[in-house]
């Protein structure tokens, strides 16, 4: 069964701008959670979704936005690029049947702004 | 709100020799941990996690960790260590909110070092 893939796996933004990150999860999960990484912050929880809907949500501002398809499939979208969004983001699939399941994460997106 | 500690920020280990890596947790309720690797470029892989049972949960790669309620501790051990052991080891513990949606939150992470 494949993995929790992302795209792209790298990308380069400068401030101001807008950038879309992808998640497809692995076959048969319906629950996507995205998760940013820092070196001064470590892992954020950022949020999740659950059969199209935002079930959960971090504390980031509101440039930080998501969505999920019909398919599972998710888009996290960063508006307004500041320098401090640079990180590795991580998306995560689980089954979604309930809160003990196991989350597996992606390969994840480094994004670098400029 | 739950949270975890990993108080050592680096941990080196001959190969070969039993390994530590060490969590302690602060829940109100009951804890549901668990253990994440990372190697380099890489996303998080999953090792093992406690939800309830038996205090030793064995996980992959020759993982194992020892849940302790009146230590709060989730420590992750290995017997024998090898080179290829060597990554980012991050305790977690899912964070129940006033809903039944939950998160998980990560501890800060130890880099474990094997040296040959």
């Amino acid at each position: 069964k494949a993995g929790v893939t992302q795209t792209p796996r790298y990308l380069i933004k400068t401030r101001g701008q807008q950038v879309t990150l992808s998640c497809s999860p692995i076959s048969g999960h319906r629950s996507v959670s995205w998760y940013q990484q820092t070196p001064g912050q470590g892992l954020q929880f950022l949020f999740e979704y659950f059969s199209e809907t935002q079930r959960n949500k971090g504390n980031f501002p509101g440039r930080f936005s998501g969505r999920q398809f019909s398919n599972s499939r998710s888009e996290m979208n960063v508006s307004t690029l500041e320098l401090g969004d640079s990180a590795l983001y991580l998306c995560a699939s689980s089954l979604g049947t309930g809160d003990l399941d196991t989350q597996y994460f992606g390969p994840g997106t480094r994004l670098t702004v400029l | 709100a739950q949270s975890v500690a990993q108080p050592e920020d680096q941990v080196n280990v001959a190969e070969g020799n039993p390994l530590t890596v060490k969590c302690t947790y602060s829940v109100s309720g009951n804890p549901y941990l668990f253990w994440y690797v990372q190697y380099p470029n890489r996303g998080l892989q999953f090792l093992l996690k406690y939800i309830t049972g038996d205090n030793l949960v064995k996980g992959s790669y020759g993982f194992e960790a020892e849940f302790n309620k009146s230590q709060t501790s989730f420590h992750l051990k290995k017997p024998s260590a090898l080179v290829s052991d060597s990554a980012l080891y991050f305790c977690a513990v899912r964070d129940f909110g006033y809903s039944s949606a939950s998160k998980i939150i990560f501890g800060s992470g130890t880099r474990l070092s094997i040296r040959p």
